[in-house]
């Protein structure tokens, strides 16, 4: 693909139901980070991994927060047991993760609202 | 942990008028990004700057990166109503390629 991909663009859930959110990075990256943004915020770090190295997971909020990258490629991002403070858009990026070229590529992000 | 500050939070400025944003990092960093978000947008990468002292131009924007590497500065001479958005430091700290993003500076250009 062209760019970074995630789905849903949008969506609407019930507290307390769980999510999933999915992101297909750019082929051949090897970083992939998900950041969150509230509306009017900075982007806050959740997730970040790095080829087959180990999840960096110093920032997900909660155990209800969790994430996973199969094959090195695409990668969800589950949270359980939704609350309304959850609700915020939620942006993938990939990068090639070398020492010169860490460029993000971001995508549209997934918009969640918990009701 | 790790913080990034940015100063202003926001800013308003008459088409033309100069404007600059200062990102400070509570660590010394290995590297630091810069991206540009317009309303409604996803971030777009601007730039890196890796050396301490190091000074990169793109047209009427200039970055800085400090001395120490604890801090940077995005400078736009003359601004255009294209500049509106909100601009993001992102620092990293050596070993790791975990970006911690700054509190970001919201642009306003009235023409």
């Amino acid at each position: 693909g062209a760019g970074v991909s995630q789905s849903p663009s949008n969506k609407v859930t019930e507290k307390g139901k769980d999510v999933e959110l999915r992101c297909d990075p750019i082929s051949g990256h090897t970083a992939l980070y998900w950041y969150r943004q509230s509306l009017g915020q900075g982007l806050e770090f959740l997730i970040y991994f790095q080829g087959n190295s180990a999840p960096d997971k110093s920032g997900l909020p909660s155990d209800r927060f969790s994430a996973e990258r199969t094959g090195g490629s695409v990668s969800t991002l589950t949270i359980q047991r939704t609350q309304q403070e959850d609700s915020a858009v939620y942006l993938c990026a990939s990068s090639y993760g070398t020492g010169g070229d860490n460029e993000q590529f971001f995508g549209p992000g997934t918009r969640l609202t918990v009701l | 942990g790790q913080q990034v500050m940015q100063i202003p939070q926001y800013q308003h400025v008459q088409e033309g008028e100069d404007f600059t944003t200062y990102c400070n990092s509570s660590t010394t960093l290995s590297n630091i990004q810069w991206y540009k978000q317009r309303p409604g947008g996803h971030p777009v990468f601007l730039i890196q700057l890796v050396k301490s002292g190091e000074v990169k131009k793109q047209k009427r924007l200039t970055f800085q990166f400090g001395e120490a590497k604890k801090n940077s500065s995005l400078h736009i001479t003359a601004t255009q109503t294209t500049d509106v958005g909100t601009y993001f430091c992102a620092g990293s700290t050596s070993g790791t390629y975990k970006y911690i993003f700054g509190t970001g500076t919201r642009l306003k250009v009235l023409a």
